[in-house]
């Protein structure tokens, strides 16, 4: 079955850190692309970063809200996918999810498997 | 960054109705754009991609159209399981952005 598990949300102090973990099972991890996309409670999806695979040199984009922040990094020898988050402001609090990214020949890339997410909570 | 802009924000509909959500974007993105469903307490899924690709296993009644600006989510025949919140995705330009949703309701 093809899965990715989300995990490491915690609660932590504004200004503080914490690392997200993703594992995935049933595919050729190395092969893919990983994003990141958050959701705030009650609030629509926000895509933070992506990875791209060895092949692309591991190269990473990010969102504006979260560059020179966050840090995406990946161990494809255990398949997974990190999220190092530092500087963490209260407007960071969200559900969390590791996304495989699929590329299809057209060029197109389609965000094709979620996790259930993690949940970071960045409060006093 | 691309500004995805969907319409209406939310809608009420009956089942066997036909709905279209439209997803607007500040500039050209081809047809770079894709299309979720996310249900209450589950993750999104992934519907439609090139704008008007369906994501395989996803239903017949679920189309998608456009291409630069403006794009179109259509279910031909509501069923009672698409209550839900819908988005539109642009990949053309980093960062990826999404649209605000629409919420369903049936």
């Amino acid at each position: 079955e093809v899965q990715l598990v989300e995990s490491g949300g915690d609660l932590v102090q504004p200004g503080g850190s914490l690392r997200l973990s993703c594992v995935a099972s049933g595919f050729t991890f190395s092969d893919h692309y990983m994003d990141w996309v958050r959701q705030a409670p009650g609030k629509g999806l926000e895509w933070v970063g992506r990875i791209r695979n060895k092949a692309n040199s591991y190269t990473t984009e990010y969102a504006a809200s979260v560059k020179g922040r966050f840090t995406i990094s990946r161990d494809d020898s255990k398949n997974s996918l990190y999220l190092q988050m530092n500087s963490l402001k209260t407007e960071d609090t969200a559900l969390y999810y590791c996304v495989r990214v699929h590329r299809y020949d057209s060029g197109h890339y389609v965000l094709d498997i979620w996790g259930q997410g993690t949940m970071l909570t960045v409060s006093s | 960054d691309i500004q995805m802009t969907q319409s209406p924000s939310s809608l009420s509909a009956s089942v066997g109705d036909r709905v279209t959500i439209t997803c607007r974007a500040s500039q050209g993105i081809s047809n770079y754009l894709g299309w979720f469903q996310q249900k209450p307490g589950e993750a999104p899924k992934s519907l439609i991609y090139g704008a008007s690709t369906l994501q395989s296993g996803v239903p017949s009644r679920f189309s998608g159209s456009g291409s630069g600006t403006d794009f179109t989510l259509t279910i031909s025949s509501l069923q009672p399981e698409d209550s839900a919140t819908y988005y539109c995705r642009q990949h053309s330009t980093y960062p990826i952005t999404f649209g605000q949703g629409t919420r369903l309701e049936i």
